[in-house]
């Protein structure tokens, strides 16, 4: 059971090019979230889905883009990546909304 | 809008040294208050979550309790296999329930 698994783990891009992060779960979960880690700051909800086809924002939603094609996949995009966006992304899923989430590893991205 | 505040920061003990952390809280109404724990380089793990006032829940060497303005991980006895960031967050019940607002997190080291 690999539980919450995100791709890649590491990325560096360019200012303004675009890529998409990967979040995969095996757990028949509803709810998957992104989430960013930033030092001194605590991690903050970008987008959440409730179900397949559904997508909302989060508190730190500009810059980024989500899709939910399959209940099992949650896509996070940077169309147009800005060192401001350098930081650690976590993917969450939960089976119910005020049940604890299980995160994946991370992807540790830095914008130059 | 709901806050979250960790203490100590950080908190170094000798093994076999039993301390507490604080997680204080302000929300419109509570949910659940999580409590989770984040190894260098990785995920959040979940521990606890806590639903009312008065509720505890143990897990080997952690206790988690809480109050209508706080909660409380009591770590008896650690072992330097408990050195981690310890994160704290809650969920509203009301509008913005869809997501956890985190604290800071306390960074525990425990030495042999």
């Amino acid at each position: 059971n690999a539980g919450v698994t995100q791709t890649p783990k590491f990325r560096v891009l360019k200012t303004g090019q675009s890529m998409t992060l990967l979040c995969a779960q095996d757990m028949n979960h509803e709810y998957m979230y992104w989430y960013r880690q930033d030092p001194g700051m605590g991690l903050r909800l970008i987008h959440y889905s409730v179900g397949e086809g559904t997508t909302a924002k989060g508190e730190v939603p500009d810059g980024y883009n989500v899709s939910r094609l399959k209940k099992q996949n949650f896509l996070l995009g940077l169309e147009s990546a800005a060192p401001s966006q350098t930081s650690v992304y976590f993917c969450a899923s939960s089976l119910q909304l005020n049940y604890g989430y299980t995160f994946g590893s991370g992807t540790r991205l830095t914008v130059v | 809008e709901d806050q979250v505040t960790q203490s100590p920061e950080a908190l170094r003990l000798q093994e076999g040294e039993s301390s507490s952390l604080n997680c204080s809280y302000t929300v419109s109404g509570l949910r659940g208050l999580f409590w989770y724990r984040q190894d260098p380089g990785k995920g959040p793990e979940f521990l606890f979550t806590l639903y009312s006032a008065g509720e505890e829940k143990e897990k080997e060497r952690l206790k988690a309790t809480l109050t209508k303005k706080e909660s409380f991980l009591h770590i008896t006895a650690p072992k330097p296999e408990d050195s981690a960031t310890y994160l704290c967050a809650v969920q509203d019940s009301g509008g913005s329930n869809y997501k956890l607002t985190f604290g800071k997190g306390t960074l525990l080291t425990v030495n042999p």
